[in-house]
């Protein structure tokens, strides 16, 4: 199984600031990844896919990149909105596996 | 609107069984595929399994700790999903969703219902 690992496993950051988050595979898959946002009590939501393609309706301050073995999801101004915990996830090959995800809170 | 509504879930002792459904409304659910998520309580996602549409003869895949004892099947007619939950253990406690997976042009789950919780314990 391709393992998925995110870095850090926690971060704290103020509404405004930039913040980056980063997504390692065990073994390459191109561009076959997709990035979640999920708020606690609801089901993961769609933000990125194919590493670096927005999901329509997501507000152009997120952003990804990256292909092979290491990815980032970036927040260029952070909102209220955005403190969530965000997943990564690869759909190279089953098992469809996801990172352990990193909580984004206020500081 | 492209909805996911998840039903089903409940307590159920070990060993137990129990059956999730899973009723899709706002796409064509007969030409998706189809895959079932779950999450432990203050953990993070762990894919379930997948069944395919009838243009991939409905091909089934599980992960390895639950393959034998979840059955995932569909529908097409009712538009719905299910998983079948047999010889249940504490730790398959947890939130289950279902997702569908789109592939063009690159795969995605999306939607995703809103989960029901399965509590397996005595």
């Amino acid at each position: 199984d391709i393992q998925m690992t995110q870095s850090p496993s926690s971060v704290s950051a103020s509404v405004g600031d930039r913040v980056t988050i980063t997504c390692r595979a065990s073994q390459g898959i191109t561009s076959w990844l997709a990035w979640y946002q999920q708020k606690p009590g609801k089901a993961p939501k769609l933000l990125i896919y194919g590493a670096s393609t927005l999901q329509s309706g997501v507000p152009s301050r997120f952003s990804g990149s990256g292909y092979g073995t290491d990815f980032t999801l970036t927040i260029s101004s952070l909102q209220p909105e955005d403190f969530a915990t965000y997943y990564c996830q690869q759909a190279d090959s089953f098992p469809f596996t996801f990172g352990q995800g990193t909580k984004l809170e206020i500081k | 609107e492209v909805q996911l509504v998840e039903s089903g879930g409940g307590l159920v002792q070990p060993g137990g069984s129990l059956k999730l459904s899973c009723v899709a409304s706002g796409f064509t659910f007969s030409g998706s595929a189809m895959h079932w998520v779950r999450q432990a309580s203050g953990k993070g996602l762990e894919w379930v399994g997948r069944i395919g549409s009838e243009a991939n003869s409905y091909a089934t895949a599980y992960a390895a700790s639950m393959k034998g004892r979840f059955t995932i099947s569909r529908d097409d007619s009712k538009n719905t999903a299910y998983l079948q939950l047999n010889s249940l253990k504490t730790e398959d406690t947890a939130v289950y969703y279902c997702t569908r997976l789109l592939n063009i042009p690159i795969s995605r789950f999306d939607p995703w219902g809103q989960g029901t919780l399965v509590t397996v314990s005595s």
